[in-house]
């Protein structure tokens, strides 16, 4: 089990606007490390979505966003277009894991 | 340009030992904490271990601790990860990703290398 919790798969039909969750804990999240997301497509190695919680690198396009509150954080994309299929996941760090790495277990975003 | 290139990934039986290697260009690469990250066929992203930028500190998860062993050359801009006793649980993709300051987001990825634990 990872220690960050995401749904395994979303859907959602070209247009629409879908949110993923990632939820942690005291020791992660809730401790105030930062969220970053990562889009995986295809056979292809992840890329950095989202980093600190809500900030885009350049390029990616402003459909994506992320927020953080609590112990828990979200990434939405609005206007889902086919090219969104992937699989996408969270990552933060843990206090209680001597400040280590931590992903979620990841989402399978399906484009209807 | 930003760029990680990983080699060193193929067969090996239980037990065996190999030694991955991320060349890394386009950015002063002493200045930067480096991982591997690694994900089993089908599987998500599991982070294996970490090296700061003179690679005086590492980090290690539990499941590897003892068996494989990070390292860097900043002369020659080469991350490894000697990886011993190896065991099927830990045929994976493999990647060298840069933290972009130190406990922070992995804003750049390799292509990733294979590596495969099987008799």
């Amino acid at each position: 089990q990872s220690v960050l919790t995401q749904p395994p798969s979303v859907s959602g039909a070209p247009g629409q606007r879908v949110t993923i969750s990632c939820t942690g804990s005291s020791s992660n999240i809730g401790a105030g490390y930062d969220v970053h997301w990562y889009q995986q497509l295809p056979g292809t190695a992840p890329k950095l979505l989202i980093y600190g919680n809500s900030n885009r690198p350049s390029g990616v396009p402003d459909r994506f966003s992320g927020s953080k509150s609590g112990t828990s954080a979200s990434l939405a994309i609005t206007g889902l277009q086919a090219e969104d299929e992937a699989d996408y996941y969270c990552q933060s760090y843990d206090t209680s894991l001597s400040g280590r790495v931590v992903f979620g277990g990841g989402t399978k975003l399906t484009v209807l | 340009e930003v760029q990680l290139v990983e080699s060193g990934g193929g067969l090996v039986q239980p037990g065996g030992s190999l030694r991955l290697s991320c060349a890394a260009s386009g950015f002063t690469f002493s200045s930067y904490w480096m991982h591997w990250v690694r994900q089993a066929p089908g599987k998500g992203l599991v982070w294996v271990s970490r090296i700061n930028g003179d690679g005086s500190s590492t980090s290690y998860a539990d499941s590897v601790k003892g068996r494989f062993t990070i390292s860097r050359d900043n002369a020659k801009n080469t991350l490894f990860l000697q990886m011993n006793s190896l065991r099927a649980e830990d045929t994976a993709v493999y990647y060298c990703t840069r933290d972009s300051h130190g406990l922070g987001d992995h804003d750049y990825w390799g292509q990733g290398t294979l590596v495969t634990v099987s008799s």
